[in-house]
């Protein structure tokens, strides 16, 4: 199964932007960049994906490498309700599930 | 729309006992499936149904088992309980099955703690 490698943490202030790296240096052709947020006491909530262009909503953008062996989910004006653990997940033909790494921990700081 | 609904939210069973949680897809997702949370593991996948049809199965003993219904409605069962079964289980729904280009829809979970 292809693999994410993300930061364990990180901490942004209130209002400000964040950029949460995701490297995927195996990713295949058919592979989608999933991106879930889990609250706490919640389960995990989509927030965007993309295959090979960027991507935006109105939750995030997703900026993917040229070479799509990584990518950045952009939280454009962070809030405290942003602070998560943040999962990117390969989705492709070669499993019908989504595998969940460790993801990052987000905080968001007043 | 209603979101994807589970029962129940929180269970306490002990050892050796069996255990049926239930899990309701959004209106008209075909698709379920069921994730195993701990703190040492993180999120497993366990199964997946589509049109009552077991699609897809994560490396879990044959004591955990699933089904759907023709609702698309889904429970999930554990037979002969372990301590280490103990965990947030969370059900998904989506539209399609194998959903790469779609988003799944989760629940709030089943809190299973056995004693």
């Amino acid at each position: 199964d292809a693999k994410t490698t993300q930061p364990n943490s990180m901490e942004s202030n209130e209002e400000e932007p964040v950029h949460l790296p995701c490297n995927h240096s195996t990713i295949s052709g058919t592979d989608y960049i999933h991106w879930y947020r889990q609250l706490p006491s919640q389960g995990p909530e989509y927030v965007i994906h993309g295959l090979t262009s960027n991507v935006n909503n109105r939750m995030a953008s997703l900026a993917i490498a040229e070479d799509r062996k990584s990518s950045t989910l952009i939280l454009h004006r962070a809030t405290l309700r942003d602070a998560a653990v943040y999962y990117c997940i390969l989705y492709g033909g070669s499993q019908g599930n989504l595998i969940f790494g460790k993801g990052t921990k987000l905080s968001v700081k007043p | 729309k209603a979101g994807v609904t589970q029962t129940p939210r929180y269970l306490i069973k002990t050892r050796g006992q069996q255990v049926t949680l239930s899990c309701s897809p959004i209106s008209g997702h075909r698709s379920v499936s069921w994730y195993q949370q701990t703190p040492g593991q993180g999120l497993q996948f366990l199964f997946e149904y589509f049109s009552e049809t077991q699609r897809n199965k994560g490396n879990f003993p044959g004591r955990f088992s699933g089904r759907q219904f023709s609702n698309s409605r889904s429970e999930m069962n554990v037979s002969t309980l372990e301590l280490g079964d103990s965990a947030l289980y969370l059900c998904a729904s989506s539209l399609q099955p194998g959903g790469m280009n779609t988003e799944a829809f989760f629940g709030q979970g089943t809190r299973l703690t056995v004693v």
